[in-house]
Parts: structure tokens; sequence; C-alpha cells
């Protein structure tokens, strides 16, 4: 069965770096979304994607945060000076459109800033 | 804003019992209505979706909704200690995302 992959399933950073956490959606899916979840509270939307451009993002998402989607397989969150609060757990999420209604979510990449 | 608010847990039930687990909801022009299963350090999985009015069934899981009530509920019947994790109730509008509520834990004891 397809399913979303995520890399690296663990990346330790130190305060002030970049990281990139990298997703493949289901190959015919065409929505695709990020969201994070800090230990111990809710899952939160941080920005959507279609036809290779941002539709909805929250307001977590700023100007720290970019997606990409570089070839035709991977969507890529880039955080470009992580901090503290950027520590937690970051699930890519893909959706096919076309009447379907479900997300079918990675298994998580866990991003712990020191 | 858009809130989603479930009933606080930990929700705890002998085995075989039914487990009952509550979502509301405040965007009235929300369209799908979803319940993830996510067990501790894990991703979502998702259990089943509901759209419109009424029962929906599959297996031990029953998904109700009440669009009026702005309410949607989770019924696990014959609990089974393996269905012990959080419930994530996640509401959204089609290719949108989705807002999800705090989630309750379930404890089924043996």
């Amino acid at each position: 069965e397809p399913e979303v992959t995520q890399t690296p399933s663990h990346q330790v950073t130190q305060m002030g770096q970049e990281v990139i956490l990298r997703c493949v959606p289901i190959s015919n899916h065409l929505y695709f979304y990020w969201y994070r979840q800090i230990l111990g509270q809710k899952v939160e939307f941080l920005v959507s994607f279609y036809n290779n451009e941002i539709s909805e993002k929250s307001e977590i998402f700023d100007d720290q945060f970019s997606v990409e989607r570089p070839d035709g397989s991977n969507f890529t969150l880039k955080i470009r000076s992580t901090k503290l609060e950027d520590s937690a757990m970051y699930f890519c999420a893909s959706y096919r459109g076309q009447g379907d209604l479900e997300q079918f979510f990675g298994p998580g990449t866990r991003l712990t800033v020191l | 804003q858009k809130e989603v608010e479930q009933n606080s847990g930990p929700l705890s039930v002998p085995e075989g019992a039914i487990a009952s687990l509550n979502c509301t909801y405040s965007d009235r022009g929300s369209q799908s209505f979803f319940w993830y299963r996510q067990y501790s350090g894990k991703s979502p999985e998702l259990i089943m979706f509901i759209y419109s009015n009424g029962d929906k069934e599959d297996g031990r899981f029953t998904a109700q909704l009440n669009k009026a009530s702005q309410y949607v509920s989770l019924l696990i019947r014959d609990s089974q200690p393996s269905d012990s994790a959080t419930y994530l109730c996640a509401v959204g509008l089609y290719g949108q995302n989705f807002v999800f509520g705090p989630g309750t834990r379930l404890s089924v004891l043996p």
C-alpha cells in the first residue's frame, strides 16, 4: 500500500542552524501539507501546497519557514534559523483530491533544537 | 479562529466496554470530520471520516455527526487494550488544512 515517507526520523541541530526536513508524498496525490506537534500538545497546521505553490499557511509559518517541491517526488520543509521552540514532531501529509477526503500522514521527523 | 474541542481525558474503560469520545467544532462551514488514533511518538492514523449527518459504522467503530449542534463523536464497541491511544478529532474542508483537537487519551483496562 502506498505511504508517505519522511526523512530523517530524528534530527538534532544547534540553535540558529538551518534544517531541511524531507517528505515523499504518495505519488498520485495533489495536495501536500506540513503539520507540527510539540510534545504533549495538539497537531498544528503549518502550510499546504498545491500546484507548485503555497495554498494556505498558518501564523506559525513565518519567514523562517519555506517549502519546496524540487522535483516530482520530494516535498521539503526548510527552517532557516532554528529556535529552541521549533523542537517538535513534524508531520508531512498528502491528499489525492478529486473527491477523496482523507489526508495520509507520514511517520514524522522529530526535530530537537539544542 | 477555528477551534476544535474534545472531552478531556484520560478516559478509562474496561475491556469489552463501549468507549465514547466527543468533539465539538466552531466553524459551521466545516465539511469533513475525521477521527485519528495516535500512539505515543507515532503519527496520526486514520480511523474513519464522516461528512453527512447521522451515523457511519466501520467494524467496531461508529462515527456520529450532528452539524446543527456542531458535534461529532466516535464510539468504540468491544474496546480492547490495543485501542489504548490518544484519539484526535480533525475538522476540515476539501483540500484544505485540518484543524485538530487536543485529543482524548483512552485507556482500556484488561
